[in-house]
């Protein structure tokens, strides 16, 4: 069965460089999330987009930013990167939106791991 | 807003061993609550999404439970295995997100 497809799996970035991130979800998902897993912490919410529109938002730096494209992948984008976001990054997807109502399950991606230095 | 801790934070048994671990939740007006596996360095693997309308989910060896009243839901494992070793983690949507818990490292040795 289809996954949720991330690219990078691995990435490394100098300080103050631009990173893109890209989520591919399970073919007819129409909801995607983004978080962040710091070592040793749990998963933290950065976003996420339900029919290309931004559905909800959490602890996201206002140098990130995201969109969900009309083929419902979605890109996290990163500027000015920082030592501090050195991470595993996990993006996720629902047919439906969690917290709605109903059996929405979200299923993550294997993560793409962006290393700063 | 929806909290989520999860007790013990780390356990370790030998094989063969029935595990219970727990999961609490401060926000007891959800839909369902999943439960995630996440070995070290790798992504999330769903194990069980029980709804709020089911007491019980079970997927072979794993039995899931929820008490929306009391905010609790338990992962029982049984007659655990060495590959059973990894971080478990539960999830409550809230909005259009989960919340994790901080899960429990589980470790079992031969």
């Amino acid at each position: 069965a289809a996954g949720v497809i991330q690219s990078p799996r691995h990435l490394i970035k100098e300080k103050r460089e631009t990173a893109t991130l890209k989520c591919y979800p399970i073919p007819r998902h129409d909801t995607v999330y983004w978080y962040q897993q710091g070592p040793g912490q749990d998963p933290q919410f950065l976003i996420s987009f339900y029919e290309k529109m931004q559905s909800d938002k959490g602890s996201i730096p206002d140098r990130f930013s995201a969109q969900q494209f009309s083929d419902y992948h979605s890109e996290l984008n990163m500027s000015s990167l920082e030592l501090g976001d050195s991470a595993l990054y996990f993006c996720a997807s629902s047919l439906g939106q969690l917290g709605r109502g109903g059996g929405t399950e979200a299923f993550f991606g294997q993560g793409t791991r962006l290393t700063v230095v | 807003k929806q909290e989520v801790t999860q007790i013990p934070a780390a356990l370790s048994v030998p094989e063969g061993e029935n595990l219970v671990l727990n999961c609490s939740f401060t926000d007891s007006a959800i839909y369902n609550l999943q439960w995630f596996r996440q070995d070290p360095g790798k992504g999330l693997t769903s194990l069980l999404l029980i709804q709020s309308s089911q007491r019980e989910q079970t997927s072979g060896r794993l039995n899931a439970s929820l008490d929306k009243s009391s905010g609790r839901s338990t992962l029982y494992i049984a007659a655990s295995q060495p590959g059973d070793s990894a971080t478990y983690l539960c999830a409550a949507p809230n909005t259009d997100k989960l919340i994790f818990g901080t899960g429990t490292r589980l470790q079992v040795f031969p």
